[in-house]
Formats: structure tokens, C-alpha cells, sequence
């Protein structure tokens, strides 16, 4: 069973525009969640993860027991924002990614 | 200097042949693995190992085989290639196992022919 979705394969906003890349999780136990980004030619990193509760280049993602989300925000979109994006899910013994979107924000 | 490190960049080669991917990582990190991004950029892991045993073994084909000398190097052999296993392999390191910040590598593009 997948236990992490994203369900756009792609996402375009404007720049300046809101952006939100959705992730859902199924998950019986405590997970740990996490939202990494390759951009173009660059590795994969990672952006933020739930338990830090930081804002990483203007993004936050709220971590959503009721709903099993953990979306990932950010209030007005740059250029260098393009990038894929996934989800992430470390439980007691595996880790699963979710498919990815593809961000694009267009001048 | 590099935290982890992968080579070759590139490996291109034909069908049947073995190939091997080395990965090294200078963090100090007690757990590595290795991940297949298909053409469709789904990322998937493969193995997982901490301090040298293997934690984690997704389903993958027993042509591929993981081989870590020790905690800095996990190494990934692939015997008989397929045309299926074209792919970007990427190898990561974590501290304190796979609940811990995953730091990749740059990737090692295959393309079997």
C-alpha cells in the first residue's frame, strides 16, 4: 500500500502567486515527515521536516494528524522556487517517498 | 569538500553486462542507501544499511546486490543488466537511521542499451 501520495504530477502557479504542493500519508504509528527538493542539475536536499517546525526559504508545511496531511506552503512564489518536490515519511522501520511534483513558476 | 560522492557520473553499457556504483560518504553517518528516480522522477529506495547490516531491503531484483566494506562506503553491484534498469541511482546517508536528515549524492545516471 503507498504510504505517501502527491497527488499533482505538476503544478504551475505565477510568481507572486500562493503555492501549495499537497501530500497525504497513511501511517498507523508516529511518523516523521519530511519535504525535499532537487532542483535543476542539483541534488536532492532536504527542505524542511515536521518535527523543526521552521520556514525554509518562505515555505512551512504543517504536519495534519486529523486530515494525515502535510502540505507544503508558501505564500508567494519565486522563479527559483522551480523545482521537484517530494514527500517524505520515515516510520519504525521503512521509509517511503511519495511520486513528486514538478513546480513551476512562471515570470 | 564533498559529503557524499558517487561514481561513475555516468555508466553507459549493454544489456547482460555487470556494472558496479561506488558511493562514499565523509559525514560520519551510521546509516547509507542507495535509490532508483525512473524516467517518470518516482524515487524509489532500495537498500538501507546501518553501520554495515542491511536495515532495509525493498523488492528489487536479486541482480542487484549492496556491499558496504565499512560505515563510509555502500557499494552497488547490478549483475546481468536489463533495459528496465536504466535509471538515475542516487546514494544518501543519514545520521541515527532513516528517521535523520537524508543527505544525497549527485547521482549516477545508467542507461542500459
Amino acid at each position: 500500500a503507498q504510504r505517501v501520495t502527491q497527488p499533482e504530477k505538476l503544478l504551475s502557479v505565477f510568481k507572486g502567486a500562493p503555492v501549495e504542493l499537497k501530500c497525504n500519508y497513511s501511517y498507523s504509528g508516529s511518523p516523521e515527515l519530511f519535504w525535499y527538493v532537487q532542483y535543476s542539475r542539483q541534488r536532492l536536499q532536504l527542505l524542511l521536516r515536521h518535527i523543526s517546525r521552521e520556514s525554509i526559504k518562505g515555505f512551512t508545511a504543517d504536519l495534519n494528524k486529523g486530515e494525515t496531511s502535510f502540505h507544503l506552503k508558501k505564500p508567494f512564489a519565486q522563479e527559483e522556487d522551480s523545482a521537484m518536490y517530494y514527500c517524505a515519511l520515515a516510520g519504525a522501520n521503512n521509509l517511503f517517498f511519495g511520486t513528486g511534483t514538478r513546480l513551476t513558476v512562471i515570470p | 569538500d564533498t559529503a557524499v560522492s558517487q561514481t561513475p557520473k555516468y555508466l553507459v553499457t549493454q544489456m547482460g553486462n555487470d556494472k558496479s556504483i561506488k558511493c562514499e560518504q565523509n559525514l560520519g553517518h551510521d546509516t547509507m542507501y542507495w535509490y532508483k528516480q525512473d524516467s517518470k522522477k518516482f524515487l524509489k529506495i532500495m537498500f538501507s544499511y546501518n553501520n554495515k547490516e542491511l536495515i532495509i531491503n525493498e523488492t528489487v531484483p536479486n541482480r542487484f546486490s549492496p556491499k558496504s566494506p565499512d560505515k563510509a562506503h555502500l557499494n552497488l553491484h547490478i549483475n546481468s543488466l536489463e533495459l528496465g534498469d536504466s535509471a538515475v541511482y542516487f546514494c544518501a546517508s543519514s545520521q541515527g537511521g532513516h528517521r535523520g536528515e537524508q543527505y544525497f549524492g549527485p547521482g549516477t545516471r545508467l542507461t542500459v542499451t
